[in-house]
């Protein structure tokens, strides 16, 4: 399973890290990956790490501001997010790639970010 | 970037009637496209992979098909427990980015 946390509040320009600890599964076998959700709206990819950590690939709406990193030693995922915007409010899930394929088979909960002054 | 389409936005439909819905891609993504299920409050849940690949434990009314552009998602009998949006998405190349839903109500 996945489970989300670290999301909450924050004002505009201000930063968060969201952590998604995995389970039941070889972590380091998979790639990883962040889609979001504006609650009632759709479904918008973030960013994605292979499953060794070196390559990563982040949405042009976060580059720069956004971080994807993964601790294989303790199963666990993150997102680092600074210099937040209002339109970067959203239900943050992370997911794992089946395999072979990078479908998303297993997601977590979800955790919400808001931002707002 | 590729950019995602589906059809219909919303349908209605009886249970038992079969339903399908269509997604395309703005450039050829072979067969790299899966389709998932989203209830309210819920994660979205995988139900084909690479076009035409049943997800295990999916009930086998679903299926997918498909390469190229074009594809179709095809529910044979709707029940009540489809009631749901449905979501495409490619992974053909980054950034993956997924269609914009079909809600789907009885």
């Amino acid at each position: 399973q996945l489970l989300e946390s670290g999301g909450g509040s924050v004002q505009p320009g201000g930063s968060l890290k969201l952590s998604c600890a995995a389970s039941d599964f070889t972590f380091s076998a998979y790639a990883m990956s962040w889609v979001r959700q504006v609650p009632g709206r759709g479904l918008e990819w973030v960013s994605s790490i292979r499953g060794s950590g070196a390559t990563t690939y982040s949405a042009d709406s976060v580059k720069g501001r956004f971080t994807i990193s993964r601790d294989n030693s303790k199963n666990t995922l993150f997102l680092q997010m600074n210099n937040l915007r209002v339109q970067d409010t959203a239900v943050y899930f992370c997911a794992k790639s089946v395999g072979a394929s990078d479908a998303y088979d297993l997601w977590g909960q979800g955790t919400m970010v808001t931002v707002s002054s | 970037d590729i950019q995602m389409t589906q059809s219909p936005s919303t349908l209605s439909a009886s249970v038992g009637d079969r339903v399908i819905i269509t997604c395309r891609a703005s450039h050829s993504i072979s067969g790299w496209l899966a389709w998932y299920q989203q209830k309210p409050g819920k994660a979205p849940k995988l139900l084909i992979f690479d076009a035409s690949n049943l997800e295990s434990g999916v009930p086998s009314r679903f299926s997918g098909s498909g390469s190229g552009a074009y594809f179709t998602l095809t529910i044979s009998s709707l029940q009540p427990d489809d009631v749901a949006t449905y979501y495409c998405q490619h992974y053909d190349t980054y950034p993956f980015t997924f269609g914009p839903g079909t809600k789907v109500d009885i």
